[in-house]
């Protein structure tokens, strides 16, 4: 199983918004809505921040917002801040009862 | 305060093998589903396995199918990841991960996770 595409890298100024997508195909994305977003810091362990396509663990930051349409789903953070900068991970549940991750964007906030 | 520590990585020569294990403290272990993910250097996640509270469920990569076995004891608070005929491919920090809930498959909702075990194959 091939890992979800998603775009090596996206960036954006302070207080803009970005988007990240995640494409996959009818037996992942667009078959089902368990879409997982994480962030992850160097040198850390990830942090899940968007479930089930658009829900947000507690404590997590309205800022964050997910949806889905057909194969792709996306992220985007809005207001952007110096400490959203790291790398972002889509994933989701698979027909072969599997999880495939996205091969990951590094978000860059100049 | 909910925690996962991993140990048992180090260095393997090719096709050698390791114990991963992973010490779960802070919850009720019973109610929810363990996963294992890995992250070969300045590479992206992949997961490689998971099993269900009770061990009736789990799931592995096709990669690693054959290789690798998944176990939990419930008594420890521990799940366990032995992998057999490592492959240079298999180099990665090896990271425990905490399902959101209890099911019979796993939906990629990992709310917690520990700080990884570095497993490097090499001659």
């Amino acid at each position: 199983q091939s890992a979800l595409t998603q775009p090596a890298s996206v960036s954006g100024s302070p207080g803009q918004s970005i988007t990240i997508s995640c494409t996959g195909t009818s037996s992942d994305i667009g078959g089902y809505n368990y879409v997982s977003w994480y962030q992850q810091h160097p040198g850390k362990a990830p942090k899940l921040i968007i479930y089930e396509v658009s829900n947000r663990p507690s404590g997590v930051s309205n800022r964050f917002s997910g949806s889905k349409s057909g194969n792709t789903a996306s992220l985007t953070i809005s207001g952007l801040q110096a400490e959203d900068e790291g790398d972002y991970y889509c994933s989701s549940y698979t027909s072969s009862n599997a999880l495939l991750f996205g091969g990951g964007t590094k978000l860059t906030v100049l | 305060e909910v925690q996962l520590v991993e140990s048992g990585g180090g260095l393997v020569k090719p096709g050698g093998s390791l114990r991963l294990s992973c010490a779960a403290s802070g919850f009720t272990f019973t109610n929810y589903n363990i996963n294992w993910v890995r992250q070969a250097p300045g590479k992206g996640l992949e997961w490689v396995s998971s099993i269900s509270s009770s061990t009736t469920y789990v799931y592995y990569t096709d990669s690693v199918k054959g290789r690798f076995t998944v176990s939990r004891d419930n008594a420890k608070n521990s799940v366990y990841l032995q992998v057999n005929s490592l492959r240079a491919e298999d180099t990665a920090v090896y990271y425990c991960a905490r399902d959101r809930y209890d099911g019979i498959y796993t939906y990629g909702e990992f709310d917690n996770w520990g700080q990884g075990t570095l497993v490097t194959v090499s001659s």
